[in-house]
């Protein structure tokens, strides 16, 4: 069954540092996202993305985030300076068109 | 008054029985309304895919819209151990690909054998 698969599963890094998280939507989908999750806390909508463009972001991705799609098959979410608060598990999604929305099994990040 | 209602719980029920999960919203342009089950530290795994008002009926799973009250439910029947985990409600209102879900907290479920 196809999956949307992320990596890395875990990553520490130090307060300050650029991170990259990648992402390889199920392929023949159309739209994609990135999703956080704070520990205990509601799953917030980062970013969607379509055509090779951001077409909406919360309020969260700031200018310290960005997206792209470098090539046919990756997706992936850079923090330009991790801060503390951006501790958190990242998910990404990708979904047909209107329809059901697939997850990956996340990145944990964690910002020391 | 939050977009999306869920009671956190926790729920505990024995094996076998009739679970019942639900969410309220707000904000009345929603259509689309979703299950998702997480285990600890894992992706949403989806459930059920609901369109506008009605029901669905997957196995042992059954997803409720009443768009009217605005009210979404999930029954689970003859629960499983294996069916422990948190529960989130999501549901979404624009149309087209690139409409963003809202989640609820998520209701953490227990069965015990």
């Amino acid at each position: 069954e196809p999956e949307v698969t992320q990596t890395p599963s875990h990553q520490v890094t130090q307060m300050g540092q650029e991170v990259i998280l990648r992402c390889v939507p199920i392929s023949n989908h159309l739209y994609f996202y990135w999703y956080r999750q704070i520990l205990g806390q509601k799953v917030e909508f980062l970013v969607s993305f379509y055509n090779n463009e951001i077409s909406e972001k919360s309020e969260i991705f700031d200018d310290q985030f960005s997206v792209e799609r470098p090539d046919g098959s990756n997706f992936t979410l850079k923090i330009r300076s991790t801060k503390l608060e951006d501790s958190a598990m990242y998910f990404c999604a990708s979904r047909v068109n209107t329809g059901e929305l697939f997850f990956g099994e996340g990145s944990r990040l964690t910002v020391l | 008054q939050k977009e999306v209602e869920q009671d956190p719980g926790p729920l505990s029920v024995p094996e076998g029985a009739i679970v019942s999960l639900n969410c309220t919203y707000s904000n009345s342009a929603f259509q689309y309304f979703m299950w998702y089950r997480q285990y600890s530290r894992k992706g949403p795994e989806l459930l059920m895919y609901t369109y506008s008002s009605g029901n669905k009926e997957d196995g042992r799973f059954t997803a409720q819209v009443d768009k009217s009250s605005k009210y979404i439910s999930l029954f689970i029947r003859d629960s499983q151990p294996s069916d422990s985990a948190t529960y989130l409600c999501a549901m979404s209102g624009l149309s087209g690909g690139y409409n963003k879900l809202i989640f609820g907290a998520g209701t953490r479920l227990a069965v015990h054998p």
